[in-house]
């Protein structure tokens, strides 16, 4: 069973709608949560990252966090064609190895 | 502008070549991390350093080599022991601290073994 598991879609969207992406794990462990962001055939860029369980938002962007049942989502409003791309969770233990989900690819549509 | 440069792009080999991607860093980062990436996969750590002249293997390391003799550079041999080398390869660095530990890539790699 892998640590870390991340819904697979792939997702597609028309423009303006709200999206969410989603990871669960299984390591008590893990103390940090990432969202990458990969446009294709590029490397993957931190969108953002959270300690606490709870919601943490940046522009379009929210990231949230339950630890009771290890679960996390990212959340994206009001859509945008440039979103489209591969979004990969990630989670690191408390000594800095990441573990990262297998990505969801997301379209939205113009 | 800070950042991780790979190189080359795009490599073809043929089977029982050991080829060598680059991977340089401007970001003064300590720890540097090599990550193969499969289509549908994410990303498995393949070697990393956290200092000068030392590294460990990652999740899967078998058919890879590395070395870390600058604090800068960290590139990356894939063998002929490696059965199915064809993917995308990713460099990366970071601080290296406890935490967090965001992580900065580069570009990528992609090999294609005919």
């Amino acid at each position: 069973q892998k640590e870390v598991e991340q819904d697979p879609g792939p997702l597609s969207v028309p423009e303006g709608a709200i999206v969410s992406l989603n990871c669960t794990y299984s390591n008590s462990a893990f103390q940090y949560f990432m969202w990458y962001r990969q446009y294709s055939r590029k490397g993957p860029e931190l969108l953002m990252y959270t300690y606490s369980s709870g919601n943490k938002e940046d522009g379009r962007f929210t990231a949230q966090v339950d630890k009771s049942s290890k679960y996390i989502s990212l959340f994206i409003r009001d859509s945008q064609p440039s979103d489209s791309a591969t979004y990969l969770c990630a989670m690191t233990r408390y000594e800095g190895k990441s573990t990262f989900g297998d990505g969801t690819t997301l379209t939205v549509k113009p | 502008d800070g950042g991780i440069t790979q190189s080359p792009k795009y490599l073809f080999r043929k089977e029982g070549q050991n080829v060598t991607l680059s991977c340089e860093q401007n970001l003064n980062h300590d720890a540097m991390y090599w990550y193969r990436q499969d289509p549908g996969q994410g990303l498995r750590l393949i070697y990393y350093s956290q200092i000068v002249n030392d590294f460990q293997k990652g999740d899967i390391a078998e058919g890879y080599s590395v070395s870390r003799e600058k604090k800068e550079s960290f590139p990356l041999t894939v063998t002929s022991a490696q059965k199915n080398p064809t993917a995308f390869y990713l460099c990366a660095s970071s601080r290296g601290e406890s935490g967090a530990n965001v992580l900065t890539f580069g570009a990528g790699s992609r090999l294609t073994v005919l």
